[in-house]
């Protein structure tokens, strides 16, 4: 079991709906938690961190946070075409360390 | 702030050559990480700086990667005798010491090697 898992997709969302980005991850001590976007060819962008179980609001941007069940996840309201993108899952480790998921490619149709 | 900035940002070496990145990092981040990222993969951990102290280092590094901050500003990531499998885009990232997002890591625009 690979410590943080993202389904690969690609997830296709209508242009204007809710996209709904989903992350688990194994160690129960992680305690920081962070979206970024990676366009192609580029490297990653940070786009919300989270630290505490709920909801985190940031423009169209929604980041929750459950940590019995060891999930984090990203909403994207109003989806734009520009939001087609990689989005990665990361969990830090105790040492600063990062472990990362595979990534989520978002696609948004026109 | 200035970004991360890496160079150089495309480097295309033959197999058994040596090559070296610099990393500069946003100027009031002490803490300073290198990464690798593969396509179709999420970055993969390297090793980390703070200041210019050397805290961890990946088991998956082998002896021919050696990374040093030696001033605690710039970094610099060397391969030696590259191999074919050293091609993927290595990746800088800094965090700031304290404040608000003190853990946040932001990433430079990454170096692509290539080894042939």
């Amino acid at each position: 079991q690979k410590e943080v898992e993202q389904n690969s997709g690609p997830l296709s969302v209508p242009e204007g709906a809710i996209a709904s980005l989903n992350c688990t991850y194994s160690d129960r001590g992680s305690q920081s938690f962070f979206w970024y976007r990676q366009y192609s060819g580029k490297s990653p962008e940070l786009i919300m961190s989270i630290y505490s179980n709920g909801d985190k609001e940031d423009g169209r941007f929604t980041a929750q946070l459950n940590k019995a069940s060891q999930y984090v996840s990203l909403l994207i309201r109003d989806s734009q075409p520009s939001d087609s993108a990689t989005y990665l899952c990361a969990v830090m480790r105790s040492n600063y360390q990062l472990i990362w998921g595979a990534g989520t490619k978002l696609i948004i149709k026109p | 702030d200035t970004g991360v900035s890496q160079n150089p940002r495309h480097k295309i070496t033959k197999r058994g050559q040596n090559v070296t990145f610099r990393c500069d990092p946003i100027s009031e981040h002490n803490r300073l990480y290198w990464y690798r990222q593969t396509l179709g993969q999420g970055p993969e951990f390297l090793t980390y700086f703070q200041n210019e102290a050397q805290l961890e280092k990946s088991r998956l590094l082998s002896d021919r990667f050696s990374a040093e901050r030696p001033k605690g500003s710039f970094s610099t990531l060397e391969i030696q005798r590259t191999e074919q499998g050293d091609s993927a885009m290595y990746l800088c990232a800094s965090s700031r010491p304290r404040g608000q997002g003190w853990n946040e890591q932001y990433f430079g625009p990454g170096t692509r090697l290539t080894v042939t």
